[in-house]
């Protein structure tokens, strides 16, 4: 298995345009998890899903984000329109149902200029 | 509330010295905790889980429930040390809501 796929790696953007940002979990995990890393905050999870169903989007900073699960094997994160102060690494993780182990991705680099 | 504290930004220490990140938690329930670790150019992986009372890589790690906090350990820095690490908690009864700390940066000095 080659892990949790993110796409893009790199994003550049310019302020007001739309990004989506795509993971495909492992193949078996039951759960997938949104997590924004910045310098000042760390790891904030955004979101987390369940078999398919947003369970918890407490931490889905405001309405410009939404996030989506179609179907076990992919998952997209949506900002629209962005701002700047969006600027971070996004993280795709999955994990099997109770073990609390989280596989990463390697992470989406998001520039909104 | 749960809520993970990790109070030192950056921690640099020379190579051979003890180590100690460390982690502060609040949690009302049951917590499970976790240190994840990311080297430079090498994805977030987990370092290791307080159930498990193992040691990795030489580091250790004990839950004090009364101090509330998850220290983690080693006794002598290797340079291969030096990365970002994350101190993470969850409820025992479910794997779901895993939340991390604000981060630790190694550095250790040859």
């Amino acid at each position: 298995d080659a892990g949790v796929i993110q796409s893009p790696r790199h994003e550049v953007t310019e302020m007001g345009q739309e990004v989506t940002l795509r993971c495909k979990p492992i193949s078996g995990h039951d759960y997938l998890f949104w997590y924004r890393q910045t310098m000042m905050r760390g790891l904030e999870l955004l979101i987390y899903f369940n078999n398919n169903v947003p369970i918890d989007d407490s931490g889905m900073p405001e309405d410009r984000f939404s996030a989506k699960m179609p179907n076990a094997s992919f998952s997209t994160l949506k900002i629209q329109p962005s701002e700047p102060r969006d600027s971070a690494v996004y993280f795709c993780a999955s994990s099997r149902e109770s073990t609390g182990e989280l596989f990463f991705g390697e992470g989406s680099r998001l520039t909104v200029l | 509330a749960q809520r993970v504290t990790q109070p030192e930004k950056l921690l640099s220490v020379f190579k051979g010295a003890p180590v100690e990140l460390k982690c502060n938690y609040s949690y009302s329930g049951s917590p499970e905790l976790f240190w994840y670790v990311q080297y430079s150019r090498q994805r977030l992986q987990l370092l290791l889980r307080h159930i498990s009372r193992e040691s990795i890589k030489g580091f250790t790690a004990d839950l004090n429930k009364g101090e509330t906090s998850f220290h983690l350990k080693k006794p002598f820095a290797q340079e291969e040390d030096s990365a970002m690490y994350y101190c993470a908690l969850s409820s025992y009864s479910s794997a779901s809501k895993i939340i991390f700390g604000s981060g630790t940066r190694l550095s250790i000095r040859p």
